[in-house]
Parts: C-alpha cells; structure tokens; sequence
C-alpha cells in the first residue's frame, strides 16, 4: 500500500531565516506530487505541483520554491522565511497520467516569529 | 480558475442528527471530492463523484452530484463525535489539473 510521510512535524524558524520541508511517498511509482498551504481563514492552497523529476509548476508567486530530485521526494524551499509564510503545509500525491483522488500527508505545521 | 463556495462555514448539531453540507461551483464540475480533516493532520479522502445524479455512500455519510455538476451535498446520518472535524470539497478543473478546494465547513458534534 501506497504511504506519504512528511517532516518536520511541527517547525519554529526566525523571519529572515531558511527553509526545507520533505515530502515522500513509498508504494508507487511516477506519482504526481502536490504542495498545498493551508492558512486560517483561507482555505487550501496549492503552491506547487510536479508531474515528474525536475517538473515543477509554481501556482502562486512568492518567496518558497519546489524541487523533486527523486522520482518519490518533493522538497518545499525559503531561502529567506516571511511572517506570511507561516500556516500548515499539505503534501500530496495521486497516481501519475491525470490528476484523480489526491491522498494528503500529515502535514508540517510551520510559525515563522 | 474555478471556485467553490462551501455552506455554512460552521455546524454545531446534536449527536444523532442529521446533517447536510454543501458545495457550489461557479463551472461544470469534472469530478467532485469529499474530504475529512481533523485539527492539525492531513486530510482524508471520503469519496469522489463524476457523474451528474451521481450518488455515493459511505458507512453514514452519503454525497450526490446534481445532474448539472455544478453542485455537491454531503449528508450524515445520525451523526456521531467521530464525524466532528472539517469537511473540504475539491474540485477537478479539467481531467489534468490539480484540484481546488472549497474553504471547508466546520463541524462540531455536541452530546
């Protein structure tokens, strides 16, 4: 059976300071892989997709990057974290060739101070 | 890009009582996803619905698909704690997309 793992569970960085969030999934191959945010008040939103290595689509300018240099590991980035940038970080996958039932991981709750 | 509007933001409903929730779209859905998310963990995929008139059921939860696939209900049966939690619908804009996301409905189930 297909799992994601996400780490760190839970983060508290300085603004100004750097970021990386990791994302896995074990059980299947060429997945498409998803990073979502989720702030109060509004709702899920989708920061970057990537449909195989080294394909990334950025859906909302800002300050955070994606790299996917594995085929099963997606990598959300900051070099230099903003107080904005704090809310809850959903990584997900569904199974490659079209979009379908996306399956989320448990998430990384990030405060930027 | 297409948006889904949930209703209402928020539920506080009596253990045992029936419920409905619901999800507008402002296009013609492709498909139409129903999920469960407890404070601070991932979300967690209930069911999917493609067809217009569809209907789907799950333990005491049962979705539909209006026949113009613009709209969503999401009805529990006697509701117990364990439905307590928020309930996002998403959205697939056009077969090979990410899905979109309605901002979710709240749900507290109170003894």
């Amino acid at each position: 059976s297909q799992t994601i793992h996400q780490w760190p569970a839970t983060l508290v960085q300085p603004v100004g300071s750097p970021l990386s969030l990791e994302c896995t999934v074990e059980g299947t191959s060429n997945p498409n892989l998803y990073w979502y945010r989720q702030a109060a008040g509004r709702g899920l939103q989708l920061l970057f997709y990537s449909v195989g290595i080294g394909q990334i689509s950025s859906e909302v300018p800002q300050n955070l990057s994606a790299s996917r240099p594995q085929d099963r590991q997606f990598i959300l980035s900051s070099k230099k974290l903003l107080l904005s940038d704090s809310g809850f970080y959903l990584c997900a996958w569904s199974v490659g060739g079209g979009v379908g039932t996306q399956y989320f991981g448990p998430g990384t709750r990030l405060l930027v101070l | 890009s297409q948006e889904l509007e949930q209703s209402p933001q928020s539920l506080i409903v009596q253990e045992g009582k029936n419920l409905t929730i619901n999800c507008t779209s402002s296009k013609t859905l492709y498909g139409l996803y129903w999920y469960k998310q407890k404070y601070g963990e991932g979300l967690i995929f209930l069911m999917m619905l493609q067809k217009g008139g569809e209907e789907k059921s799950h333990e005491k939860i049962t979705a539909k698909l209006d026949e113009k696939k613009q709209q969503s209900s999401l009805h529990i049966t006697a509701s117990q704690p364990s439905h307590a939690g928020i309930y996002l619908c998403g959205a697939d804009q056009s077969g090979n997309t990410p899905l979109v996301f309605g901002k979710g409905t709240r749900l507290s189930v109170i003894a």
